[in-house]
């Protein structure tokens, strides 16, 4: 059974700061790394599938890496805005036929301007 | 193109009662889930479609929960008789395909329904 854990739970930034958070997951049997955002009142949207050690994408401000030997992902947020404030949740899924995503409980995320 | 369509948006009864959420996903995906999200924990998945046939319902507690997707396309979620753990965001997604590519599967989810169960 795969875990997913996701830290820090919370965080509180000021408008400008930069942050970043990890998602852990186990690295047997990996298949691909989910980061989603989901804004209060909104639909989680899809923000980077990542399958590739090594593998790093961005958008706009928000970039992410990933660590499949060791197990963990960063999600990396530059000069944060408070339309960034939401939770973001990552989720890892299993090679073979039967995948499935295994999510984590997200960090949520407050700007204040 | 449309996104998932999920109603009703929000849903209050008394324990007991019934209900049924309702799911339109994405034209063309293949794969539609059902998700239940209590307030301070990530997104449990019910059940899980693959056309109109059943993938994973591992974690639908069947002796109240039942889902179809009829035709393999519309899909919908119901509770006989709800519970106050109930109380939650049920939220639809779709995806393209589970065993293709990663960017296939890729999940789009709809709004959500929050539940509360008094």
């Amino acid at each position: 059974i795969l875990n997913v854990e996701q830290s820090p739970q919370s965080l509180h930034v000021q408008e400008g700061d930069s942050t970043n958070f990890t998602c852990s997951f186990p690295s047997s049997n990996f298949y691909a790394l989910h980061w989603y955002r989901w804004e209060t009142a909104k639909s989680p949207e899809a923000l980077f599938v990542m399958t590739l050690n090594g593998d790093e994408k961005k958008k706009g401000r928000i970039s992410a890496t990933l660590n499949t030997k060791e197990g963990y992902s960063y999600l990396y947020i530059k000069g944060s805005q408070p339309e960034d404030s939401a939770t973001y949740l990552c989720a890892s899924s299993n090679a073979g036929n039967n995948r499935k995503l295994i999510w984590g409980l997200g960090t949520s995320l407050a700007v204040n301007p | 193109e449309a996104g998932v369509a999920q109603s009703p948006r929000y849903k209050i009864i008394e324990k007991r009662q019934s209900v049924a959420f309702w799911c339109n996903p994405i034209s063309g995906h293949a794969t539609l889930y059902w998700y239940q999200q209590i307030l301070g924990q990530g997104p449990k998945l019910l059940i899980q479609f693959q056309n109109n046939g059943v993938v994973d319902d591992s974690q639908l507690p069947k002796d109240r929960f039942s889902a179809e997707r009829l035709k393999g396309v519309d899909s919908t979620l119901k509770i006989q008789p709800a519970k106050l753990e109930d109380s939650a965001v049920y939220l639809c997604a779709s995806s393209f395909g589970v065993v293709a590519g990663s960017l296939q599967e890729t999940q789009y989810f709809g709004p959500g329904t929050r539940l509360l169960v008094l």
